[in-house]
């Protein structure tokens, strides 16, 4: 079956614009998450949703958000972005509904803001 | 915030060897997992653990979950070229949904 889609796979952005980026989960897979990775951060965690409502969120400023469709497909957005924002970021999709479930990742979106 | 420290930061062995990594916290976790990245792609997991004590086998890859629930094993026996790349400890607590991942460790194998 299909993995994890994400789109685009390569971004590049100027400072102070706004982006969004798409994932479609593994069919059947109601939760998405979403992590930012970084060489100096590493795997931060930003967000989850489940059936449409965000479970838990990580310690990023309001600029990152996101929302979940009813299909599950899963959207994040970043505006008014700063050259820190320049990262890989991934999307996990997972069963959901229970703790114990590997999340499978996506291939990632590479943003580049100059 | 809590911090899994994952150690060797690097390796470099030579093919046929094993390797060993291992993931420390000063909190508890509920389910430990193993991923691997390669260039230009998302972690791919590898193992996951669930119970304190357990330990799993997949190929010549093998995890432990500590007994403290605070830290995790990966061997990899008989190294091979294709093991090279990142790998990344997770864990994950109680009803929170986000994975702690730890740093990484750059495996290097020399044929």
């Amino acid at each position: 079956k299909a993995g994890v889609t994400q789109t685009p796979r390569y971004l590049i952005k100027t400072r102070g614009q706004q982006v969004t980026l798409s994932c479609s989960p593994i069919s059947g897979h109601r939760s998405v998450s979403w992590y930012q990775q970084t060489p100096g951060q590493g795997l931060q965690f930003l967000f989850e949703y489940f059936s449409e409502t965000q479970r838990n969120k990580g310690n990023f400023p309001g600029r990152f958000s996101g929302r979940q469709f009813s299909n599950s497909r899963s959207e994040m957005n970043v505006s008014t972005l700063e050259l820190g924002d320049s990262a890989l970021y991934l999307c996990a999709s997972s069963l959901g509904g229970a703790l114990n479930y590997g999340y499978t990742f996506g291939s990632g979106t590479r943003l580049t803001v100059v | 915030g809590q911090q899994l420290n994952q150690s060797p930061q690097s390796m470099f062995i030579q093919e046929g060897e094993d390797v060993s990594m291992n993931c420390t916290s000063s909190s508890i976790f509920n389910t430990w997992l193993w991923y691997k990245q390669d260039p230009g792609e998302g972690p791919v997991l590898l193992i996951a653990l669930y119970k304190a004590g357990e330990l799993t086998s997949n190929g010549r890859l093998t995890a432990q979950f500590g007994i403290t629930r605070k830290d995790s094993f990966l061997n990899i026996s008989a190294s091979i070229p294709s093991d090279v790349g990142i790998y990344f400890c997770a864990g994950q607590r109680g009803s929170n949904y986000k994975l702690t991942f730890g740093k990484g460790t750059l495996l290097t194998v020399n044929p």
